[in-house]
């Protein structure tokens, strides 16, 4: 049980472009889901902390309408990188909340914009 | 200052060994603390919890020292599949939001 996927699981966009990523948990409802980057070499760092049927909570330096986030469901949240470019290329992966203290993590999302 | 800090390594070991990781955290609120292990390319997995009274599952043993706000991971009898990156991971009071250090690359040889 408490499996998080993730889609895609790879993209290539173009400068410019959006790119939608979603993060699903698929056999228990997350009221609570956060999204992370990673580039090479560096930690996990949160982006945003997505709450089901409110708006996304955004850390420190994370542009919110670069970053767009919905959670319109208890399984479902997603991560749209509008208008992407090269820095935004990264790893994203998302985690739901399981238990109080135990987050599933999904298998990530590499995004390369060329 | 980070608010985790870990030696990133690599730690290059043979087969067998006893290898062991630290991590400092600065957050004093910080609730609970973990270690995840994080393969190349892929998401992060827990390993285990880390509790003050120290806790081991099989060949792993984790102890935290809040005192010295210090967290260790201990690995015996090293295993070609233990290579990975170990990320040490603290949970902020009063929430559920994780902060992870930059991990510590272990490589085990023949």
């Amino acid at each position: 049980g408490a499996v998080v996927s993730q889609h895609p699981s790879w993209v290539i966009c173009k400068s410019g472009t959006s790119v939608k990523i979603e993060c699903r948990s698929l056999d228990f409802q997350a009221t609570t889901m956060f999204w992370y980057r990673q580039f090479p070499k560096q930690s996990l760092m949160l982006m945003a902390t997505s709450n089901e049927g409110s708006k996304a909570t955004y850390e420190q330096g994370v542009e919110k309408d670069k970053f767009l986030i919905n959670h319109a469901s208890l399984t479902l949240s997603t991560l749209t990188v509008t208008s992407a470019h090269p820095e935004d290329s990264s790893f994203y992966i998302c985690s739901a909340d399981g238990t109080a203290e135990t987050q599933y993590f999904g298998p990530g999302t590499r995004l390369l914009v060329l | 200052r980070k608010e985790v800090e870990q030696d990133p390594g690599p730690f290059n070991v043979p087969e067998g060994a006893t290898v062991a990781f630290n991590c400092t955290y600065s957050n004093s609120a910080s609730q609970s603390f973990f270690w995840y292990r994080q393969d190349c390319r892929k998401e992060p997995k827990l390993l285990m919890s880390v509790y003050s009274s120290g806790n081991e599952d099989g060949r792993f043993t984790a102890q935290l020292n809040r005192a010295s706000q210090y967290i260790s991971l201990l690995i015996r009898d090293s295993k070609l599949s233990d290579s990975a990156t170990y990320l040490c991971v603290v949970n902020r009071r009063g929430g559920n939001k994780l902060t992870f250090g930059t991990g510590t690359q272990l490589k085990v040889e023949l």
